[in-house]
């Protein structure tokens, strides 16, 4: 049972919008920011949001972070194949001298 | 560009000692205060982050994991190390490498499949 509640798919057709979300809790979302990866499989993962919703680099601008209290979402605009994948958010939790936590992933399917 | 290469070894028995080392090239891994961690993927599971450590020497680790688990630094050899006891079936996994800064784990090792 991951800390942070991700639904396990989630799916859309090309050009579409998808919401991906994301539930913790005081301790982790609701006082440290959110992260996003996407993890093609097979490969290590990538940063595709950080601090809740900024964009590296390279990102393309269909990809859009927010943060609302305790929980959180990554929308996916304009659908591509490629991006087909798993998500995962994360972030710091402050209990227990402080760690890391993810949330249990996304796979998105693009039909 | 910065560069993480996991390597250690790739089958273990249960009950034995895992140690993984990762190995920092194109940077400094003392240079600045960034975290250094470990993140482990259980076949066809979600990410799970082990543990980390500062270039001060701070480390920081899993809750569920800590009686096991210790990371550790060689900062003149730019490597930092994975050390898990008594492993059973539940730790085989792919396990990463990776830099935690402010964009968050980035980059990432290509990761080194481990079986018990």
């Amino acid at each position: 049972q991951s800390v942070l509640a991700q639904p396990p798919s989630a799916s859309g057709i090309p050009g579409q919008k998808v919401t991906i979300s994301c539930s913790g809790s005081s301790s982790n979302i609701g006082t440290n920011y959110v992260y996003w990866y996407q993890q093609v499989p097979g490969t290590a993962p990538k940063v595709v949001i950080y601090r809740n919703d900024e964009r590296p680099s390279g990102v393309p601008d269909r990809f859009f972070g927010s943060k609302s209290g305790t929980s959180a979402s990554l929308v996916i605009s304009g659908l591509r194949s490629e991006d087909e994948a798993d998500y995962y958010c994360a972030a710091w939790d402050d209990t227990l001298n402080g760690h890391w936590v993810f949330g249990g992933g996304t796979k998105l399917t693009v039909l | 560009q910065l560069r993480l290469q996991e390597s250690g070894p790739r089958l273990l028995k249960p009950s034995e000692t895992l140690s993984l080392t990762c190995s920092v090239s194109g940077g400094s891994f003392a240079s600045s205060s960034y975290q250094w961690g470990w993140i482990r993927q259980s076949p066809g599971k979600g990410l799970e982050w082990l543990g980390s450590i500062l270039n001060t020497g701070d480390t920081y680790s899993n809750p569920s994991l800590r009686s096991r688990l210790t990371v550790s630094s060689a900062t003149s050899k730019n490597q930092f190390f994975l050390n898990l006891t008594s492993v059973t079936a539940p730790d085989t996994a792919i396990y990463y490498c990776a830099r935690i800064r402010g964009v968050g784990f980035d980059p990432w090792g290509q990761g080194l499949l481990v079986t018990v």
